[in-house]
């Protein structure tokens, strides 16, 4: 599975827009990237999942440029309730779905 | 509503006796898996089912046994837990199509003494 990196940390406020990066050089040509959101002694929760370009849902934006070996991940209009841990994945949809390897994600604390 | 089940969500247990945490969801997926959270170490894989009666070991499988005969439950067994194995679990389920979407129980913290 393709390794990733993330910083370990990040700041905001309440209403700015946060963009998470995501490194992943090592992408395959059959990976896809996903990413999870944890609050505090909670089971992780997908957010997002994307294979190039952009993704987008009611809850974030994916941007992947073409070559892939980066993500970014963007929180619209953030509030406190965001802050959370933030994972990004990579891996295969045939193996990553029962094998789900996480990093050391990224804490985002959303301030007043 | 569609969600994965674990009991109990606390458990204070001493060395070496045997243990069941119990894991269940109700989305007929065919994945389910344990992961172990532990700071500074980030979330670990334990074993993975990928169908009833299919079970394999994940990244950290020492002292830990599941059995999947049905579909929807997948426990967790420490038959003789240490110290060692204090952390804070997580069971996870998803589709058997390839989706990296997986529901996560709300977890089960345990501690041995």
């Amino acid at each position: 599975l393709a390794k990733t990196t993330q910083p370990i940390s990040m700041d905001s406020y309440e209403g700015q827009e946060v963009n998470i990066t995501c490194s992943h050089n090592n992408i395959a040509t059959n990976d896809y990237i996903t990413w999870y959101q944890q609050f505090p002694s909670q089971g992780p929760r997908f957010i997002i999942q994307g294979y190039k370009t952009k993704v987008t849902n009611e809850v974030a934006s994916l941007f992947i440029p073409a070559d892939r070996k980066s993500s970014t991940l963007s929180l619209p209009r953030v509030s406190l309730s965001d802050t959370a841990v933030y994972y990004c994945l990579v891996g295969d949809r045939v193996n990553a779905g029962n094998m789900l390897t996480f990093g050391g994600g990224t804490r985002l604390m959303v301030k007043p | 509503e569609a969600q994965v089940t674990q009991n109990p969500r606390y458990l204070i247990t001493v060395t070496g006796k045997k243990l069941t945490v119990t894991c269940s969801q109700n989305m007929n997926h065919e994945y389910m898996s344990w992961y172990r959270q532990d700071p500074g170490l980030g979330l670990r894989q334990i074993y993975y089912s990928m169908n009833v009666e299919v079970t394999d070991k994940g990244d950290v499988p020492e002292g830990y046994k599941v059995s999947r005969k049905e579909k929807r439950n997948f426990p967790l067994i420490l038959e003789s837990p240490s110290p060692n194995q204090t952390s804070l679990y997580f069971c996870a389920s998803s589709f058997g199509d390839g989706s990296t979407e997986a529901f996560f129980g709300q977890g089960t913290r345990l501690t041995v003494v």
